[in-house]
């Protein structure tokens, strides 16, 4: 069972343009993690929002925490051919095990 | 500040071998996790340790199994390497153990390949 379906699996767009990429849940996270991955290496933290309701800016990135804590969303305003990469979100549980659930991930292609 | 330190980085193997895969997590971090990554399942979590103590294991048969030290440092076994067993493992490490607001920082990964 998918915990935590990620959405779109794929995108490519125009440098420039605008995107979103949602993760959503039945359960509720204690906190959320975004990673970005390079082929061949491992997943790089972007940020981790633990709050409900939670909005936060990293330069043109800006990631929410909904409110029950059961999903979020990571936009990117301008997008540049250095943010083509794969996009991962995963989920702290709020019971006892000490796991990330990760998403699907989303494959992020920005044309020049 | 060092990251995350896995090694080797790459390695090679024959159905039915057994492998060991390092991690040496961030200075001071106590809490170390295993994932494995492939194509077709993505990110999978395989178990934690934090004290020397394994926390919690995720659905992966008894081949898998680790271990951590007194200094943190841990390793991964796999025994009796299947096909797809191939792929890439990721040690993760954090302050302290669970998840609550506890941010978790990856290594670069060993790629395993079976043969």
């Amino acid at each position: 069972t998918q915990l935590l379906e990620q959405s779109p699996q794929f995108l490519s767009i125009q440098e420039g343009e605008n995107l979103t990429v949602y993760c959503n849940s039945s359960s509720v996270f204690s906190s959320l993690q975004w990673y970005r991955q390079e082929p061949g290496e491992g997943p790089v933290l972007l940020v981790t929002v633990v709050t409900g309701g939670e909005v936060k800016k990293l330069k043109r990135l800006t990631f929410q925490f909904g409110d029950a804590r059961k999903d979020s969303s990571l936009h990117i305003t301008a997008a540049q051919p250095g943010d083509t990469g794969l996009y991962l979100c995963a989920g702290g549980l709020m019971d006892s095990s000490y796991k990330l659930i990760f998403g699907s991930g989303t494959r992020l292609l920005v044309r020049p | 500040k060092a990251g995350v330190t896995q090694t080797p980085r790459y390695l090679i193997k024959t159905r039915g071998q057994q492998v060991t895969l390092s991690c040496s997590p961030i200075s001071g971090h106590r809490s170390v996790s295993w994932y494995q990554q492939t194509p077709g399942q993505g990110l999978q979590f395989l178990f934690e340790y934090f004290s020397e103590t394994q926390r919690n294991k995720g659905n992966f048969p008894g081949r898998f199994s680790g271990r951590q030290f007194s200094n943190s440092r841990s390793e991964m076994n796999v025994s009796t390497l299947e096909l797809g067993d191939s792929a890439l493992y990721l040690c993760a490490s954090s302050l302290a153990a669970g998840t609550a607001g506890n941010t978790i920082y990856f290594g670069e990964g060993s790629w395993l390949t079976v043969v």
